[in-house]
């Protein structure tokens, strides 16, 4: 069981590049969520999903895009990458939405943008 | 914007002794969850308590949620050294029936001392 599998783990990015950060889970949980942390800024959340077809934005979603196609899948799109996005990206899912229950997250994407 | 506060920022203790971190919220929240994070690696959930409870144990861990005050504290006995890590709070509340995520606090980083 591989719980919740984020690639790449590390990327480097120039300014203005675009770049796709992958999660995939195989739990089937309805729940899927991005953060980015940031040093002394703990967890901050980007965009999340409560199912296939159906995402919303975080706390600070500007200059990310995601869509949730299957279950499985919920990657987050840079589309013009700038350097306050350096930060570690971590995915997370959980059971399903509206009810108290464990996230498991991913092992984090370390992103890096000069 | 962070819901979550802990206490203290930073902590050192000798192996065996006791640690305690408190978190401070804002809001009415349905429940409180404590992670661990090791360094360069992803947050692993270790409890969850939800707001109609005042205390909970697993293990060596011991969280108590004071609603009133909005406050809660984790207690960790007889540390070991494999209780290094940062240590998080996280508050789940609901809006329209569904889950907005979880929104941490900056963390406790805790060092245990041989």
């Amino acid at each position: 069981n591989a719980g919740v599998t984020q690639t790449p783990k590390f990327q480097v990015l120039k300014t203005g590049q675009s770049m796709t950060l992958q999660c995939a889970q195989d739990m089937n949980h309805e729940y899927m969520s991005w953060y980015r942390q940031d040093p002394g800024m703990g967890l901050r959340l980007i965009h999340y999903s409560v199912g296939a077809g159906i995402t919303d934005q975080g706390e600070v979603p500007n200059g990310y895009n995601v869509s949730r196609s299957t279950t499985e899948d919920f990657p987050l799109r840079l589309l013009s990458a700038a350097p306050s996005q350096t930060s570690v990206y971590f995915c997370a899912s959980s059971l399903s939405p509206g009810t108290p229950n464990e996230a498991f997250f991913g092992q984090g994407t370390r992103l890096t943008v000069v | 914007s962070q819901q979550g506060e802990e206490d203290p920022q930073a902590l050192s203790i000798q192996e065996g002794e006791n640690a305690t971190m408190n978190c401070s919220y804002k809001t009415s929240i349905n429940n409180l969850q404590w992670y661990r994070q090791n360094s360069g690696r992803g947050l692993v959930h270790l409890i969850l308590i939800r707001s109609n409870e005042r205390e909970k144990h697993s293990g060596r861990l011991r969280v108590t949620l004071d609603t009133s005050k909005k406050s809660s504290s984790l207690l960790i006995t007889a540390s070991r050294a494999a209780d290094t890590a940062s240590y998080f709070c996280a508050t789940e509340e609901y809006s329209g029936g569904g889950a907005d995520g979880l929104t941490f606090g900056k963390g406790t980083h805790l060092i245990i001392q041989p």
